[in-house]
């Protein structure tokens, strides 16, 4: 199976602060598998940024994806108050499908 | 407008058996690979299990540490996917989500909570 290390694991960051996530692979990945979610407090996550760059439908120009290989990045450039959530990458690129341990982030 | 219903969840003894129902609509079900995925309480996401669509045999997969114990099924007439989950134990405890895609999920139910207690 593929494991995704990510870090930090928690993030607190303040209003109009650029925040960056890591996302390493224990294998290399194409681009097109790597995604990012986002999960609000109490609710289901939803997906934020697929094919390591490319945003989803209603997402916001502040988030951003990069990435290849092995490593991937996912990125806010000015975190705003509704950005506090846990975000996850996950890899499609072979079964069994997998998640990142998640990221935190926090507002100050 | 795409939906995802899930339905099912609830208190269940250890060793028990339950099985999970999520009804679709919106977007044509025969077309899409679904899964299910669960998250135990405060913890991360774990994908738990993919069925593809009739183009590739409706092919099955599982997560290693519920593999033997899980069944995915999905009947298209009704736009619905189904997860029998067997011998159910305390670390099953979780919501289970229901989604929609081949590599990627795109769209999310609410989830159901699955509780396995004595």
């Amino acid at each position: 199976a593929i494991v995704l290390n990510q870090s930090p694991s928690s993030i607190v960051a303040s209003q109009g602060e650029k925040v960056t996530i890591t996302c390493r692979a224990s294998s290399s990945i194409s681009s097109n598998y790597l995604h990012w979610y986002q999960q609000k407090p109490g609710a289901f996550p939803k997906l934020v940024i697929y094919s390591t760059s490319y945003r989803a439908s209603g997402i916001p120009s502040r988030f951003s994806g990069s990435g290849s290989g092995t490593s991937y990045s996912f990125t806010i450039s000015r975190v705003e108050a509704e950005d506090v959530a846990t975000y996850y990458c996950q890899q499609g690129s072979s079964n069994p499908l997998t998640f990142g341990s998640g990221t935190k982030l926090e507002i100050k | 407008e795409v939906q995802i219903l899930e339905t099912g969840g609830g208190l269940v003894k250890p060793g028990g058996s339950l099985r999970l129902s999520c009804a679709t609509s919106g977007f044509n079900f025969n077309d899409y690979f679904m899964n299910w995925v669960r998250q135990a309480p405060g913890k991360g996401l774990e994908w738990v299990a993919q069925i593809r669509n009739k183009n590739y045999n409706y092919a099955t997969y599982y997560a290693e540490s519920l593999e033997g114990r899980v069944t995915i099924s999905r009947d298209d007439s009704k736009s619905s996917v189904y997860l029998q989950v067997s011998s159910l134990r305390a670390e099953d405890t979780a919501i289970y989500y229901c989604t929609r895609g081949r590599g990627r999920f795109d769209y999310w139910g609410q989830g159901v909570m699955v509780t396995v207690s004595s």
